[in-house]
């Protein structure tokens, strides 16, 4: 079974350009997760979908970033405009649910670098 | 607010000692914690899930721990072996209200030599 997929793996940006990152999470999964991860640091939750629902984006820096998940099952986050200190690594995950048992698994993120 | 600390940061052992990787966390209402490994530019993968109500949880080498009203949870690796080597994470979730939110400690980072 295919796991939870990004795209692109890496991306390398001038500052106050636009980015997109993709996310296909696995097959069932109804719980979606987008995370940031600094060097040296533990992943930050920005946005978490309950099937195309953003049910906790208390995270999202509103102003530049944005995430849709329309039908429920792959999901985009965007920044616009890009500024140096977004450099870091976007985590995608995902649940089957969002009881206690439910085990979330990660995609292998996209490193994004904004010179 | 949830805070998370794991000590030791690094850790460096010969191989066939066992590992100690401890984790504390400030909020002792959680879900439940998972332990997750980490290789260099790669995702997550989750090794341990220990509900709320359990004291722990084992997986061939590895055995996590609980104890929710201290805010502490420990990940030993018996017989290490150098595949061991890699980034480890704790994470509690908050409770269910929150939906399963996991908050993450800084990770220890272990090298096993050979």
């Amino acid at each position: 079974e295919a796991g939870v997929v990004q795209s692109p793996r890496y991306k390398i940006i001038e500052k106050k350009q636009p980015v997109a990152f993709w996310c296909n999470p696995i097959s069932g999964h109804n719980t979606l997760y987008w995370y940031l991860q600094n060097l040296g640091q533990g992943p930050e939750l920005l946005i978490r979908y309950e099937n195309e629902e953003a049910v906790d984006d208390s995270q999202l820096p509103k102003d530049r970033f944005s995430a849709e998940r329309l039908k429920g099952v792959d999901s985009t986050l965007k920044i616009q405009p890009a500024e140096l200190g977004d450099s870091a690594v976007y985590l995608c995950a995902s649940s089957l649910g969002s009881q206690s048992t439910d085990t979330q698994y990660f995609g292998p993120g996209t490193r994004l670098t904004v010179l | 607010k949830q805070e998370v600390t794991q000590i030791p940061a690094a850790l460096s052992v010969p191989e066939g000692e066992n590992l100690v990787l401890n984790c504390s966390f400030t909020d002792s209402a959680i879900y439940n914690l998972q332990w997750f490994r980490q290789d260099p530019g790669k995702g997550l993968t989750s090794l341990l899930l220990i509900q709320s109500s359990q004291r722990e949880q084992t997986s061939g080498r590895l055995n996590a721990s609980l104890d929710k009203s201290s805010g502490r949870s420990t990940l030993y690796i018996a017989a290490s072996q150098p595949g061991d080597s890699a980034t480890y994470l704790c994470a509690p979730a908050g409770f269910k209200a929150a939906g399963n939110k996991l908050t993450f400690g800084g990770g220890t980072r272990v090298l096993v030599k050979p």
